[in-house]
């Protein structure tokens, strides 16, 4: 199993440009996450996807879109990248375990929007 | 308030125990966690308890629970190099729709050789 995985590892933008940011779970879990984390802030919630066909906002939702292309892939896109949307960005997938509900991560992506 | 508190720094003597304490904001969260993450890499899941726990043992790690204090520590035995990461605290509110998961800002952990 790979787990999460996600790409780039690396992208540099321009403000203004458009990117989709990728990620992928083999586990078979039902719910996907899209966080950043900004030095000092901690992670984020932008948006989760419960289940296959369903999406919600997070906590900073603004300035991205979300695809939940099947029960696999989760996608970030940024229409219109701005120098504030420089970050980290991680994936993470959820499964039930012992009861609890378990988020796993992936590696993530490092995006400077210039 | 509505943040889960955490100090931003921690440095230990390897060897020694270290104590990372979290401050969480809702009293019937039914489930607390603790992850790990190295330089460069994602969040690894350490360790989580119950909301009806009050003490979680997992070899060096002991999660302890103060529901009435709203307080959740992390003790790490016999810290080694290989502990130096970011800590985070995160804790699943009730009514949180898909399992959300609020994370405190982290606590790096320095151990020093």
């Amino acid at each position: 199993n790979a787990g999460v995985t996600q790409t780039p590892k690396f992208q540099v933008l321009k403000t203004g440009q458009s990117m989709t940011l990728q990620c992928a779970q083999d586990m078979n879990h039902n719910s996907m996450y899209w966080y950043r984390q900004d030095p000092g802030m901690g992670l984020r919630l932008i948006y989760y996807s419960a289940s296959e066909g369903t999406t919600d906002k997070g906590e900073v939702p603004n300035g991205y879109n979300v695809s939940r292309l099947n029960k696999r892939e989760f996608s970030l896109r940024l229409e219109s990248a701005a120098p504030s949307q420089t970050s980290v960005y991680f994936c993470a997938s959820s499964a039930q375990t012992g009861g609890a509900e378990t988020q796993y991560f992936g590696p993530g992506t490092r995006l400077l929007v210039l | 308030g509505e943040d889960v508190e955490q100090s931003l720094f921690l440095s230990v003597r390897e060897g020694d125990s270290s104590v990372i304490n979290c401050t969480y904001t809702d009293s019937s969260s039914t489930y607390l966690y603790w992850y790990k993450q190295e330089p460069g890499a994602g969040l690894q899941l350490l360790t989580y308890i119950f909301s009806n726990m009050d003490m979680k043992q997992d070899q060096r790690l002991t999660v302890l629970l103060n529901k009435k204090d709203k307080h959740l520590s992390l003790r790490i035995a016999d810290t080694q190099t290989g502990d130096s990461a970011i800590y985070f605290c995160a804790e699943r509110r009730s009514g949180a729709g898909s399992y959300q998961l609020t994370f405190g800002k982290g606590t790096k952990l320095s151990v020093i050789p």
